[in-house]
């Protein structure tokens, strides 16, 4: 069974700061990853997928790296509407996906 | 736009069925695959199943095979997501999403959710 760890669970960052947010699969998934931001009341947006490329409309503070068994986003320098849940989810064993427990992102 | 529309909030005692609808509008429905995800109160994403919206053929975590039922009505462009047994852990926000991509293969996430369906079991 896939599972998708993410860390830390919560990660607090001044605004204007660096936020390195970390996937980890418990086998390959290639370049096979997704990354959600989700604010309270809302649905989750699509940020980032096959583990580097930019959804439409995202911002270029938002990257995305890795393959294999570890994954990274990184917001480069974090903006009051950053502050959220951020999922990974991988899609390498099709039609099956897995999501990680997510990372709480929140204002130092 | 894309558009997915799901039914109102349930209220369901344990052992009880719950059936939630999603609407699709604004692009061909039988060329994206549906997922249902939940969102247990305060926790994360958990994923349930998908259909292919055209020949209709579903794939279901396997956490709740047996459970779940996943069907959809080409006619009016919903997809039906019925869920058994429940118990009071299965209190959650049910929703519908869009694989971002037509066709079947790999490229497998999602770009467009419904509103979500709030389904409390409770006795």
């Amino acid at each position: 069974e896939m599972v998708m760890t993410q860390s830390p669970a919560t990660l607090s960052v001044s605004p204007g700061e660096r936020a390195t947010l970390s996937c980890r699969a418990s086998q390959s998934v290639s370049s096979n990853l997704a990354w959600y931001q989700q604010k309270p009341g809302q649905t989750p947006r699509l940020l980032i997928y096959g583990a580097s490329t930019r959804a439409t409309g995202i911002p270029a503070r938002f990257s995305g790296s890795g393959s294999g068994t570890e994954f990274t986003l990184t917001i480069s320098s974090l903006q009051s509407e950053d502050f959220a849940v951020y999922y990974c989810q991988q899609y390498n064993h099709w039609p099956r996906i897995t999501f990680g427990q997510g990372t709480r992102l929140e204002i130092k | 736009q894309v558009l997915l529309v799901q039914s109102g909030a349930e209220v369901k005692k344990p052992g009880a069925s719950v059936t939630v609808s999603c609407k699709a509008s604004g692009y061909t429905f039988t060329n994206y695959y549906i997922h249902w995800v939940r969102q247990a109160p305060g926790q994360g994403l958990e994923w349930m199943g998908i259909i292919n919206t055209s020949s209709g053929s579903i794939g279901y975590a396997q956490k709740f095979q047996g459970r779940v039922t996943v069907t959809r009505d080409t006619s009016t462009s919903t997809v039906y997501m019925e869920l058994t047994s429940l118990e009071s852990e299965d209190t959650a926000l049910y929703y519908c999403a869009r694989r971002a991509v037509s066709g079947s293969g790999s490229p497998n996430w999602i770009d467009s959710w419904g509103q979500g369906t709030l389904v409390t079991v409770s006795s």
